[in-house]
């Protein structure tokens, strides 16, 4: 079976770092994304990782372990816009592609 | 360059009816994907076409059928329509093989209310 963990609420001040985490237990593995998406609204790419390690994106970064099956995202300098939910998923190649998602953190930025 | 679009916005519908939901993807991606968002949760994978063929499906009943045309845009059907059915359908498109396949491109959705 497939199953992505993850929070499902987390609350972080203006100008602070937080950090979601999100493990995995996947058949088969193609990377991992995050997902940013507002209420109401789609889903927007944030980050992918194939390889272990930190990848950097402005105030964003992600961090894949494929030998621990977990992931995390990490929101620097927070600003009130940020609040919004943020999609774990992982790309699963068998025959074709295909992404199984985590619920979401849903994450409150207060002032 | 338009992204995704889908159509239409918002849908409501009665238990028992059917529904067709349609997207078109973005200039230059030839597979769509389809997703059922419930409130509160992930995207479900529904399926994925490529090439007018459904190439990848998800636990999804037979009531859920798709179609590609040979411009790569794509519909949705769903039949016998449940309460349960009520979400935001998203799709997504990606582009061909070998360039960045792994990117989808989400559209704004349709947001379908089942009564």
């Amino acid at each position: 079976g497939q199953n992505i963990d993850q929070p499902t609420e987390m609350t972080a001040t203006e100008g602070a770092i937080v950090q979601i985490n999100c493990t995995y237990q996947t058949s088969g593995f193609n990377g991992l994304f995050w997902y940013q998406q507002h209420a109401g609204e789609a889903p927007t790419f944030l980050s992918y990782n194939v390889l272990d390690g930190l990848e950097e994106k402005g105030r964003f970064s992600s961090f894949l372990s494929r030998s621990k099956g977990y992931s995390y995202l990490l929101l620097k300098e927070l600003q009130m816009k940020d609040s919004a939910s943020y999609l774990c998923a992982v790309i699963i190649y068998s025959s074709a592609s295909k992404i199984i998602f985590g619920s979401g953190t849903r994450l409150s930025i207060r002032p | 360059d338009a992204g995704v679009t889908q159509s239409p916005t918002h849908l409501i519908k009665t238990r028992g009816q059917q529904v067709t939901l349609r997207c078109s993807p973005k200039s230059g991606h030839d597979t769509v994907s389809w997703y059922q968002q419930a409130l509160g949760q992930g995207p479900q994978f529904i399926f994925q076409y490529y090439e007018e063929e459904e190439r990848q499906r998800g636990n999804f009943p037979d009531r859920f059928s798709g179609h590609q045309f040979p411009n790569y845009s794509s519909e949705l059907n769903v039949n016998a329509l449940l309460l349960g059915d009520s979400a935001l359908y998203l799709c997504a498109s990606s582009p061909p093989n070998g360039t960045s396949s792994y990117e989808q491109y989400f559209g704004p959705g349709t947001r379908l209310t089942v009564t």
